[in-house]
């Protein structure tokens, strides 16, 4: 079954810019998603198609998808932005979503 | 508004069976496909299971193939999951969610706040 593989944890400043990325093979061929979990909430979607927001989202939070690697982008990191965060792929051939294993972004 | 809200779970022995319940508002809940999504509490996103908008067509994670059974009540705006044979590592928190976009490059939005199931003798 198709894998997407994230990095457990990736630490920032405010002020800076986190990079948080979703590898998986030929990822480039499917469209990714993107959800932020808070501590104790549900899961929201953030990025979707790659790269388009849904309406609330800041521009600060933005998608890339290029050869075996998506990205989501948090510019400009404030102390809100501390969540989990994960991709998400539909895989054609298992008939199933897949989730990648999740990256906790730590504001220092 | 849109709104899912979960009900039903609660503690049961392994080997017992759970009903779930999806109460959906805010949306025409016929257009939708609709999912079944679980987090072990402290871990990582585990798909489940979702069911077409008519509710002709379903689909399970290997992990629960056979087991759970995915259903829904468009007159009443429902959706539900049958969990029969429970095991421990289900305990999990259980999520609803609508999927939107394109049918192979789905997402999830909105969620809801979830229904945690816990399997322990």
């Amino acid at each position: 079954s198709y894998v997407l593989t994230q990095p457990p944890s990736v630490s920032v400043a405010p002020g800076q810019t986190a990079r948080i990325t979703c590898r998986g093979e030929n990822i480039d061929s499917k469209s990714v998603h993107w959800y932020q979990q808070r501590p104790g909430q549900a899961p929201v979607l953030v990025v979707y198609y790659d790269s388009d927001r849904p309406s609330g989202i800041p521009e600060r939070l933005s998608g890339s998808n290029s050869g075996n690697t998506a990205t989501l982008t948090i510019s400009r990191v404030e102390a809100g932005d501390e969540a989990d965060y994960y991709c998400q792929v539909w895989d054609t051939n298992s008939v199933h979503h897949v989730f990648g294993s999740g990256t906790k972004v730590i504001v220092l | 508004q849109v709104r899912l809200l979960e009900s039903g779970g609660g503690l049961v022995k392994p080997g017992g069976s759970l009903r779930l319940s999806c109460a959906a508002s805010g949306f025409t809940f016929s257009d939708y496909y609709m999912d079944w999504i679980r987090q072990v509490p402290g871990k990582g996103l585990e798909w489940v299971s979702y069911i077409t908008n008519g509710g002709r067509d379903t689909y399970y994670a290997d992990s629960v193939k056979g087991r759970f059974t995915i259903s829904r009540d468009n007159t009443k705006n429902l959706l539900f999951l049958q969990m029969n044979s429970l095991r421990v590592e289900d305990t999990a928190i259980y999520f609803c969610a609508r999927e939107r976009g394109d049918r192979y490059t789905s997402y999830f939005g909105p969620w809801g706040r979830g229904t945690l199931v816990t399997v322990s003798s």
